[in-house]
């Protein structure tokens, strides 16, 4: 385990609050990416990054914003916006480029409950 | 567009007995296939890859392009294969996977 580190491990929110989930890895890898684990739904991807400074929407990223203001850090807002926030988050990076087959390191979630 | 399909959200078996987590895809040019795999309290992770044609714990999975399946198999399931299994695809261009649903395999002693 390490290299990639998310956090907290259990968030609490109340309605119409934005809350922002931390994730950091220290691999040197170029893409980052964000997903939402939901029982029944598989992972299904929010947004995801390929360099700095740089970032695309992926199936479902209404309500979510992220950041790539540095190669170990993307940080996801989920905002308020978010009609049914209530889920399992996985952040996971891959080092190369795009067109590797690197595979995609996870870390280990945060689980947020908007009360 | 690209798409995973697992017809099983939940497959039961008994220890020693074959297994297969079924997976199949919607692709228009040429996938790369992917099994995770989640055990209980522990991250998700990579099990195997297509074009690597390895054998991981015992797991093989061969893609099958004419039915555009990629099915994973073990001849005598183990009580520790019990997990979550995701199949995930990634397409010619890009970095993105796609991942199915999910299997919930449980092997009974």
């Amino acid at each position: 385990d390490g290299g990639i580190t998310q956090s907290p491990k259990y968030l609490f929110r109340k309605e119409g609050q934005n809350v922002t989930l931390s994730c950091e890895q220290n691999l040197n890898h170029d893409a980052m990416y964000w997903y939402r684990q939901d029982p029944g739904q598989g992972l299904r991807l929010i947004y995801y990054s390929q360099i700095v400074n740089d970032f695309q929407k992926g199936d479902i990223a209404e309500g979510y914003s992220v950041s790539r203001e540095k190669k170990e850090s993307f940080p996801l807002t989920v905002t308020s916006a978010q009609k049914n926030p209530t889920a399992f988050y996985l952040c996971a990076s891959r080092f190369g480029t795009s067109g590797s087959s690197n595979e995609q390191f996870f870390g280990p979630g945060t689980r947020l409950t908007v009360l | 567009a690209q798409r995973v399909t697992q017809p099983e959200k939940l497959l039961s078996v008994f220890k020693g007995a074959p297994v297969e987590l079924k997976c199949n895809y919607s692709y228009s040019g040429s996938p790369e296939l992917f099994w995770y795999v989640q055990y209980s309290r522990q991250r998700l992770q990579l099990l195997l890859r297509h074009i690597s044609r390895e054998s991981i714990k015992g797991f093989t999975a061969d893609l099958n392009k004419g039915e555009t399946s990629f099915h994973l198999k073990k001849p005598f399931a183990q009580e520790e294969d019990s997990a979550m299994y995701y199949c995930a695809l990634k397409g010619t261009s890009g970095s993105r996977l796609t991942f199915g649903e999910g299997t919930q395999l449980t092997v009974n002693p």
